[in-house]
């Protein structure tokens, strides 16, 4: 296991245009996250998932937005309608289930055009 | 509300000394500490961690003390290295599910 893997790294995409992000996490851990970094910014936390039950979700994470963890191994990030202002690094991060030093990806850096 | 923030967005260090990197937090709820290190292009990475129940916790060329009365705490980068330039964060878990990072503070090492 080479860690977590988060596909594609880098995406460019019109406004309007719905995108989807892939995250497949270390394959015993259990918790998996999405956070979002802006230039300049700490990562925010958007959304959880512990096993294939999505159980936070940040008020960040607007309806445009969706994530799915169907069999509770990797995770897609989809939004819908892009604006702008999703210009961002999206970053996925795995843990097991007693431990807060998560696993980061090296992210999917979107913009939008 | 929750903060936490960092003194300095970035510090400079000559090849060799030691780093200090400051973080300040607001909540006195809060009872466990993360520093992440980020390099460019790369997502954080884990570098150590603290509970309220220490002062002080060390790793590798790394310490972390934590002042629970000032809401401060600090990592401590022994003789610096050019592979430490890096962005680094703390971070507070907030409740079980997510955690509140701050700014950040960029540190360039000076060769």
């Amino acid at each position: 296991d080479t860690g977590v893997s988060q596909d594609p790294r880098h995406k460019i995409t019109k406004r309007g245009q719905n995108v989807t992000f892939r995250c497949d996490p270390i394959s015993e851990h259990n918790r998996l996250y999405w956070y979002r970094q802006t230039l300049g910014q700490g990562p925010e936390f958007l959304t959880y998932f512990q096993n294939e039950a999505q159980l936070e979700k940040s008020r960040l994470l607007s309806d445009r937005f969706s994530a799915e963890r169907p069999k509770g191994s990797f995770s897609t990030l989809e939004i819908q309608r892009t604006e702008q202002g999703d210009s961002a690094m999206y970053l996925c991060a795995s843990s097991s289930a007693s431990n807060y030093g998560y696993t980061f990806g090296s992210g999917t850096r979107l913009t939008v055009v | 509300g929750e903060s936490v923030g960092l003194h300095l967005p970035t510090l400079s260090v000559q090849e060799g000394d030691n780093s200090i990197i400051n973080c300040a937090y607001s909540n006195s709820a809060s009872d466990y500490f993360i520093w992440y290190k980020q390099e460019s292009g790369k997502g954080p990475q884990f570098i150590i961690d603290i509970r309220s129940n220490m002062d002080k916790r060390q790793g590798q060329r790394v310490t972390v003390l934590l002042n629970k009365t000032v809401k401060h705490l600090s990592l401590q980068i022994a003789a610096t290295q050019p592979g430490d330039s890096a962005v680094y964060f703390c971070a507070d878990p907030l409740g079980a599910n997510n955690l509140f990072f701050g700014t950040g503070t960029r540190l360039t090492v000076i060769p």
